[in-house]
């Protein structure tokens, strides 16, 4: 069965404090992304990473970076989080290049920044 | 550029119809559709690549009209399981990369 895991559900952290998001797939897959998600403005591409060490800007990068080691683990980092980046973060995994590829999302992170 | 979905909510009583349209400005080289539950993650249905392609899952499908640069996701007979947020995403050139809408909330009430 198909599993993309997030670190943690539910988060609660200080303005400024470092926010590590782990992401862990179990599929082997190449492409692996972060989105946040927010009322009326849907999913939106943070950073997406289509090889080991290799990642691109998504959409909306500002504030954040990501860390890709490890073909199984996509990580995202908040250097000094704000409240403005109180949201609901979602990873997702999908095979390489291939057309036709659904994406596999993992459960959600919840964070609360105060 | 985010696909611009509609209506962004909609409500239906069980065996109602409705659809689900997603447009974009750019060329659309794939378009996928997902469909979130409360509290759970994005799932997905299905994916239609250029030509127009009519794709089915149940009883729900879905067309692509790579003129128009855009998409319909079609729900025949609603079912109360069919409720929760519809998400298209739109895929510009074969990459990776994979955009998605804002989202249309579906409720199907008995």
């Amino acid at each position: 069965d198909v599993k993309v895991t997030q670190s943690s559900r539910y988060l609660v952290k200080r303005t400024g404090e470092k926010v590590f998001l782990e992401c862990v797939q179990d599929m082997d897959h190449e492409n692996m992304f972060w989105y946040r998600q927010d009322p009326g403005l849907g999913l939106r591409l943070i950073y997406f990473s289509y090889d080991v060490k290799m990642k691109e800007k998504g959409d909306i990068p500002e504030g954040y970076s990501v860390s890709r080691e490890k073909k199984e683990r996509f990580s995202l980092i908040l250097e000094s989080a704000s409240t403005n980046q109180t949201s609901m973060y979602l990873c997702a995994s999908r095979p390489g290049r291939g057309v036709g590829v659904e994406q596999y999302f993992g459960p959600g992170t919840r964070l609360t920044v105060t | 550029q985010q696909p611009v979905q509609s209506p962004q909510a909609v409500i239906l009583r069980e065996g109602e119809d409705a659809v689900i349209n997603c447009s974009s400005s750019k060329a659309l080289y794939s378009v996928h559709w997902y469909r979130q539950k409360h509290g759970e993650a994005p799932v997905f249905l299905m994916i239609l690549l250029k030509g127009g392609e009519q794709k089915g899952h149940e009883k729900i499908s879905a067309s692509f009209n790579e003129k128009k640069q855009q998409s319909s996701l079609y729900l025949t007979a609603s079912q109360l399981s069919y409720s929760g947020t519809y998400f298209c995403g739109t895929d510009y050139g074969g990459y990776q990369k994979v955009t998605f809408g804002t989202g249309t909330k579906l409720q199907v009430i008995p």
